[in-house]
């Protein structure tokens, strides 16, 4: 099946700071979703972003399919970003509705 | 509030008992998903539902079983439980295959 990989697993931002973190997968994909679970457990969903570039507030996220890789993007941190942020993608190869995750990156932003 | 509804929130039980953990799909969501979510396996799928048919199968075990009814409520059934069965058990929501998942909140089980 598909691996996915994100890096770092863990990041320390202070409030204000811009970071970005990374997706990598084995296979080819047509569906790529960025997740972020905060300190309280809940799954919120940032992208649905097979391909492209998409914005929302101060998160964007890249994906560049044919390398197989996606981004996302946060700018001027908040301590209300900390948590830990998943990708999850599906291919042809499990299904794409089968949605496999990453490990994730843990992300804490300090005041 | 992603209008995904999961009851009960929390759940302890003692090994070998059965639970069943309960789901309420987003309002027009025809695909409920199932997902296990623990400390050494990560987030891991378990089963997929559409319109009450079983549509896709992951790393589910065979003492858990699923079901989608015809309102498109799902209920996730764990039996024989096992202290390694302690776990939060996702239910999401999608409007078509492959569509942009909703996550409810978690029931989170614990097997003592």
């Amino acid at each position: 099946g598909i691996q996915v990989e994100q890096s770092p697993p863990d990041l320390i931002l202070q409030e204000g700071a811009n970071s970005t973190l990374r997706c990598n997968f084995s296979d080819s994909v047509n569906n790529l979703q960025w997740f972020h679970q905060n300190p309280w457990g809940q799954l919120i969903n940032l992208f649905y972003i097979p391909s492209g570039t998409k914005q929302n507030g101060r998160l964007s996220a890249t994906t560049v399919a044919t390398e197989r890789y996606s981004l996302l993007y946060i700018s001027s941190s908040q301590t209300t970003d900390s948590g830990v942020y998943f990708c999850a993608v599906g291919g042809r190869s499990g299904g794409y509705n089968k949605l496999i995750f990453g490990a994730g990156t843990r992300l804490a932003v300090h005041p | 509030d992603s209008g995904v509804t999961q009851t009960p929130k929390h759940l302890i039980t003692a090994t070998g008992q059965r639970v069943t953990l309960r789901c309420s799909p987003r309002s027009g969501d025809l695909s409920v998903y199932w997902y296990q979510q623990s400390l050494d396996q990560g987030l891991q799928f378990l089963i997929q539902y559409y319109n009450g048919e079983e549509r896709a199968k992951g790393n589910i075990l065979e003492r858990f079983s699923a079901q989608q009814f015809p309102d498109l409520h799902s209920e996730l059934n764990l039996s024989s439980l096992e202290l390694g069965d302690s776990a939060l058990y996702f239910c999401a929501s999608s409007n078509h295959h492959g569509g942009k998942l909703f996550f409810g909140e978690g029931s989170r089980l614990t097997v003592l």
